[in-house]
């Protein structure tokens, strides 16, 4: 069973910091493409980031640009998001979500993890 | 304002065929692929439709998918209670370098 696990989330300062996680299970994680999908509270789906398999190519929306990086470690099947600089519309739920590996992108989400930015 | 243009809100009835749209542009649905997640309150979204007209396993065929030119459609047959949710079409952008999502469309069954 493919299971995506975030961890890492929690209450930060504006201009602060923060590491997510993402725990890969049930499926050979270095085959696939990875993102992170985040929603703020009451709103829609934003993609933020996504990686390639051995990490050579990385892709950003812009508003992350020079603030967040996305990284992985296929000897650990885990997913990361180092955030910097958190702004208050940073705010919002984080998922893990599969993407390019089988054709069919955005097949498994984790549940999320939520990061507040507030002072 | 999101690269791609859905309907804020839909509403049917039991039973009722119900579609959303999904307006892109040349850069985005135009020359790729796109895809559907249905997300039900308080959960995390699920792929309903892949590939423009793709069904993963274990998604009923009332469920469809259709493209033409920058623009595509999801249609729900034979709708169920169970079907009001929040829809979203998602394409990746050679523009942009991106992938991005529809402002999603907030199902209602009447």
């Amino acid at each position: 069973e493919v299971q995506l696990v975030e961890s890492g989330g929690g209450l930060v300062q504006p201009g602060g910091s923060l590491r997510l996680s993402c725990a890969a299970s049930g499926f050979t994680f270095r085959n696939y493409w990875m993102s992170w999908v985040r929603q703020a509270p009451g709103k829609g789906l934003e993609w933020v980031a996504n990686i390639k398999q051995d990490g050579s190519e990385i892709y950003y929306v812009d508003s992350v640009k020079g603030r967040f990086t996305i990284s992985r470690d296929n000897t650990k099947n885990s997913l990361y998001l180092q955030m910097k600089n958190l702004r208050a519309e940073d705010t919002a739920l984080y998922y893990c979500v599969r993407d390019w590996g089988s054709g069919t992108p955005f097949d498994y989400w984790g549940q999320g993890t939520l990061v507040t930015v507030s002072s | 304002q999101s690269v791609l243009t859905q309907p804020p809100s839909a509403s049917g009835t039991p039973g009722q065929r119900v579609t959303i749209s999904c307006s892109g542009s040349s850069s985005n649905i135009g020359v790729n692929y796109v895809y559907w997640c249905r997300q039900l309150p308080g959960t995390a979204p699920k792929l309903l439709i892949y590939a423009n007209n793709q069904r993963p396993s274990g998604v009923p065929d009332r469920f469809s998918g259709s493209k033409s030119g920058t623009s595509a459609s999801l249609a729900i047959s034979g709708l169920l209670s169970e079907d009001e949710a929040d829809y979203y079409c998602v394409v990746w952008d050679d523009r942009l370098t991106a992938w991005v999502f529809g402002g999603g469309t907030k199902l209602t069954v009447l």
